[in-house]
């Protein structure tokens, strides 16, 4: 199984800061890759499809690089309703995969 | 509106059954793949299985192949996962999300549940 290895696992950030978040593949994986926000007790929701694609709804704030291996979540001047956990995913391949997640918190 | 809605959480022994379901409204639920995605209490996300629009492909992880099966009734626009021989390790709580296919190709899972939780424990 490909392997996601996101970092950091934790993050502590001021309002309005910009915030970068890695996630690695353990192989190519072309753009076939996701970012997910989960606020605690809620379900994930889509934010990045297809390394790059912000899905509809989701503040221009947000946005996704990367190819092959290294992929990135950036966000330009965090809100407070970003501090959550993301989690990149992997749908190059079966089984699907997701990373360790990385928890965002307010500093 | 788009809902999903899973049921049939709770609590069994381990070697138990239990089988989820999951509602869906508000779409063409026989135009989309459906997918199941756990997190154990105070974990991180794990996706389960998935299945194809007409129910003939389906794809699991490792750790549930030959224990859970999952389904789907396009006709009463549901989605199940039916889970046998469970243990300690799948408690958590389970969702059910659409795949969603953008116009470049790629996907991902656009609308979920709000879980149901599933405890294996004696």
């Amino acid at each position: 199984a490909i392997q996601m290895t996101q970092f950091p696992s934790s993050l502590s950030a001021f309002v309005g800061d910009r915030v970068t978040i890695t996630c690695r593949a353990s192989q190519g994986i072309r753009s076939d890759f996701a970012w997910y926000q989960q606020q605690p007790g809620k379900a994930p929701r889509l934010l990045i499809y297809g390394a790059s694609s912000l899905q509809s709804g989701v503040p221009s704030r947000f946005s996704g690089s990367g190819s092959g291996t290294d992929f990135t979540l950036t966000i330009s001047s965090l809100q407070p309703e970003d501090f959550a956990t993301y989690y990149c995913l992997q749908d190059y391949n079966y089984p699907l995969t997701f990373g360790q997640g990385t928890k965002l918190e307010i500093k | 509106e788009v809902q999903l809605v899973e049921s049939g959480g709770g609590l069994v022994q381990p070697g138990g059954s239990l089988r989820l379901s999951c509602a869906a409204s508000g779409f063409t639920f026989s135009s989309y793949w459906m997918t199941w995605v756990r997190q154990a209490p105070g974990k991180g996300l794990e996706w389960v299985a998935n299945i194809r629009q007409d129910g003939s492909d389906k794809y699991y992880v490792d750790s549930v192949k030959g224990r859970f099966t999952i389904s789907r009734d396009n006709a009463k626009n549901s989605l199940y996962l039916q889970m046998n021989s469970l243990r300690a390790e799948d408690t958590a709580a389970y969702y059910c999300a659409r795949d969603f296919y953008g116009g470049s190709g790629y996907h991902g899972f656009d609308y979920w549940g709000q879980g149901t939780l599933v405890t294996v424990s004696s």
